[in-house]
């Protein structure tokens, strides 16, 4: 397993088109994150994944972004009517629950980084 | 609600000690972490700590008072490639749920 991936690295858009990021997380980890991060900020919590079902949602995420994990396995996330505002690293993160050492840390994917135009 | 402050940005010198500081406040804590991030690349892990005391791992360490809701992270022999970011983070659980929430991040420069 060679740990979290993403897809696209980069995406480069136009305002107003949709856009769908890809995260493979580590084959048996269970819960899988979604993170927001701009330049100079920490990564800002969008939503999490325990195995298929989504747990909880930001408050602060518009409708116009929805995530996915249909087999519990890998996730997507979509972002609608993208605006200049939305762009920023969007991280991919993935974690194993249990008492075994190293549970609970989160491995974090390089990064889908977002231009909006 | 949920809440991490840690300072902006440090400077240090190579070969000596820093210490980061990472106060919170939190419903249902879960534990404490720090990760690294080098600029454009993602956070990496460098140390947990979920009951109260010191836990080290090579140069760094961590130490965690939860009644006090504060960690810090202790860096020792500096090195150039230490200069990263430094990220606190905590886990809180809320009906069932485990969310991980990031500090602005700390800045760190070592300077030859």
């Amino acid at each position: 397993d060679t740990g979290v991936s993403q897809d696209p690295r980069h995406k480069i858009t136009k305002r107003g088109q949709n856009v769908t990021f890809r995260c493979d997380p580590i084959s048996e980890h269970n819960r899988l994150y979604w993170y927001r991060q701009t330049l100079g900020q920490g990564p800002e919590f969008l939503t999490y994944f325990q195995n298929e079902a989504q747990l909880e949602k930001s408050r602060l995420l518009s409708d116009r972004f929805s995530a996915e994990r249909p087999k519990g396995s890998f996730s997507t996330l979509e972002i609608q009517r993208t605006e200049q505002g939305d762009s920023a690293m969007y991280l991919c993160a993935s974690s194993v629950t249990g008492g075994l050492s190293g549970a609970n840390v989160l491995t974090f994917g390089a990064g889908s980084r977002l231009t909006v135009l | 609600g949920q809440n991490i402050d840690q300072p902006t940005e440090m400077t240090a010198t190579e070969g000596a000690i820093v210490q980061i500081n990472c106060t919170y406040q939190t419903s249902g804590f879960n534990g404490l972490f720090w990760y690294q991030q080098h600029a454009g690349e993602a956070p990496t892990f460098l140390s947990y700590n979920v009951l109260d005391g010191l836990e080290e791992k090579g140069r760094f360490s961590s130490f965690l008072s939860r009644s006090k809701g504060y960690s810090y992270l202790l860096l020792k022999e500096l090195q150039m490639k230490d200069s990263a970011s430094y990220l606190c983070a905590v886990r809180g659980s809320t009906s069932g749920t485990y969310k991980y929430i990031f500090g602005t991040g700390t800045r760190l420069k070592v300077l030859a």
